[in-house]
C-alpha cells in the first residue's frame, strides 16, 4: 500500500513565523505535489516537484516555497506566516507514466495563523 | 482552459439506495480521470483510476463510468451504507505532458441510516 506521511496534523502559528510543513512518501514515487484545500475554492496547486531538487510552481505558489533534497521527502516553507494562509495543507504524490499517474495524499496539515 | 465540475453539489439518500454521482470536464482531451473520497478533515482517498481509452472501472460496490467524447463520468455506488458519506470528488488529468491533475468541487454525499 502507498503510504504519504505529513508530519503534523493540526499546526497553529504567530504571523511573521517561518513555517515547515513535511510529507514523506514511501513508495519510491517521481511525482510529489502540494495542494492547499479552502471552502468554495477546492483543492488548488502550490507546487510540484518531479525529481529530486526540481520543482515548478503551481497555480498559486506565492508565499511559498519547497525543497525536495531526498527523492521521497518534500517540504513547504511558508518565508514568513499571513493569516491567509490558515488553509487544510495536502500533500500527494505519483509514479508517473509507470503509474498511469494514479494520485496518492497525505492526511493533510490543518494550518492556522494568528 | 480545463473546467470540472461536480454536479450536486450536496445529496442525502436513505441507507440502501443506489445512487449516481456526476462529473462533466471541457476538453475531453483527457489522460485519465481518477475519483476521490474525502472524509471531513482528512486526506483524500483514491476510490478508482479510468484511463482515457476505458470505459469504466469497478471496485466492490462502486463503478465508474467514462464517455470521453461527452466529457462525462459517473460514480456508481450501489446499495449505499452510512458509512459512505463524505465528499466525493473527481480530477482529470490532461494529456500531453502536464503533470496537473483539475479538481471539480466535489459532491457531500450524506446517507441516512
Amino acid at each position: 500500500d502507498v503510504k504519504v506521511t505529513q508530519s503534523s496534523r493540526y499546526l497553529v502559528k504567530r504571523t511573521g513565523e517561518k513555517v515547515f510543513l513535511e510529507c514523506v512518501q514511501d513508495m519510491d514515487h517521481e511525482n510529489m505535489f502540494w495542494y492547499r484545500q479552502d471552502p468554495g475554492l477546492g483543492l488548488r496547486l502550490i507546487y510540484f516537484s518531479y525529481d529530486v531538487k526540481m520543482k515548478e510552481k503551481g497555480d498559486i505558489p506565492e508565499g511559498y516555497s519547497v525543497s525536495r533534497e531526498k527523492k521521497e521527502r518534500f517540504s513547504l516553507i511558508l518565508e514568513s506566516a499571513s493569516t491567509n494562509q490558515t488553509s487544510m495543507y495536502l500533500c500527494a504524490s505519483n509514479q508517473g507514466l509507470a503509474g498511469s499517474y494514479e494520485q496518492y495524499f497525505g492526511p493533510g496539515t490543518r494550518l492556522t495563523v494568528t | 482552459k480545463q473546467e470540472v465540475t461536480q454536479i450536486p453539489a450536496a445529496l442525502s439518500v436513505p441507507e440502501g439506495e443506489n445512487l449516481v454521482l456526476n462529473c462533466s470536464f471541457t476538453d475531453s482531451a483527457i489522460y485519465n480521470l481518477q475519483w476521490f473520497r474525502q472524509d471531513p478533515g482528512k486526506g483524500l482517498t483514491s476510490l478508482l483510476l479510468i484511463q482515457s481509452s476505458q470505459r469504466e472501472q469497478t471496485s466492490g460496490r462502486l463503478n465508474a463510468s467514462l464517455d470521453k467524447s461527452s466529457g462525462r463520468s459517473t460514480l456508481y455506488i450501489a446499495a449505499s451504507q452510512p458509512g459512505d458519506s463524505a465528499t466525493y470528488l473527481c480530477a482529470v488529468k490532461g494529456g500531453g505532458a502536464t503533470n496537473k491533475l483539475i479538481f471539480g468541487t466535489g459532491t457531500l454525499l450524506a446517507v441516512q441510516p
